[in-house]
């Protein structure tokens, strides 16, 4: 089982260049999240995915797109990126149920930089 | 989403209790109170959830008095490897994940 995983984990992009980060999850899980992280502060969420065929804006969507492929992915993708999106991202999912409803699993990070 | 309040850093010593406590006055009836830790370089990790009263595992304990207008986490007989950010987050369940994550607290262990 190897919960949630990320690629790339680390991606040096120069400014207006496009790229797409993957995320996957094999644990059956309905619910989907993309967050970003800058120094020092707390994770802030871009998007998610409630349910399979579902998307949704977080609090900082502008200047992303997502994708859910199927129930196992989630893709994020920066179509002109920014030095504004120096970043690390995280992928999480959860199954949202039960008295566990607010359980996230994250992923190990993308660290992003764009010169 | 209810706003969150918590102590920016805490220190303290190998084997003591630490106690970190989270203010949420506006939390809502159907907000559950949750607890995550992050180390560095590593996604963040669920630690314990709560409605009221007092929750335990073992790793961790949660007290929500009866207002349920702050929490307190609480970890026994830390060790080095405790030393990491931890965020109270206040939210429901019905609210498909907008989690929001405050600054957390940092805490420090020292042999």
């Amino acid at each position: 089982n190897a919960g949630v995983t990320q690629t790339p984990k680390f991606q040096v992009l120069k400014t207006g260049q496009s790229m797409t980060l993957q995320c996957a999850q094999d644990m059956n899980h309905n619910s989907m999240y993309w967050y970003r992280q800058d120094p020092g502060m707390g994770l802030r969420l871009i998007y998610y995915s409630a349910s399979e065929g579902t998307t949704d804006k977080g609090e900082v969507p502008n200047g992303y797109n997502v994708s859910r492929l199927n129930k196992r992915e989630f893709s994020l993708r920066l179509e002109s990126a920014a030095p504004s999106q120096t970043s690390v991202y995280f992928c999480a999912s959860s199954d949202r149920t039960g008295r566990r409803g607010n359980e996230q699993y994250f992923g190990p990070g993308t660290r992003l930089t764009v010169t | 989403l209810a706003k969150t309040t918590q102590p920016i850093s805490m220190d303290s010593y190998e084997g003591q209790e630490v106690n970190i406590t989270c203010s949420h006055n506006n939390i809502a009836t159907n907000d559950y109170i949750t607890w995550y830790q992050q180390f560095p370089s590593q996604g963040p990790r669920f630690i314990i959830q709560g409605y009221k009263t007092k929750v335990t595992n073992e790793v961790a304990s949660l007290f929500i008095p009866a207002d349920r207008k702050s929490s307190t986490l609480s970890l026994p007989r830390v060790s080095l490897s405790d030393t990491a950010v931890y965020y109270c987050l206040v939210g429901s369940t019905d609210s498909w994940g907008k989690l929001q994550f405050g600054a957390g607290t940092q805490v420090v262990v020292t042999p």
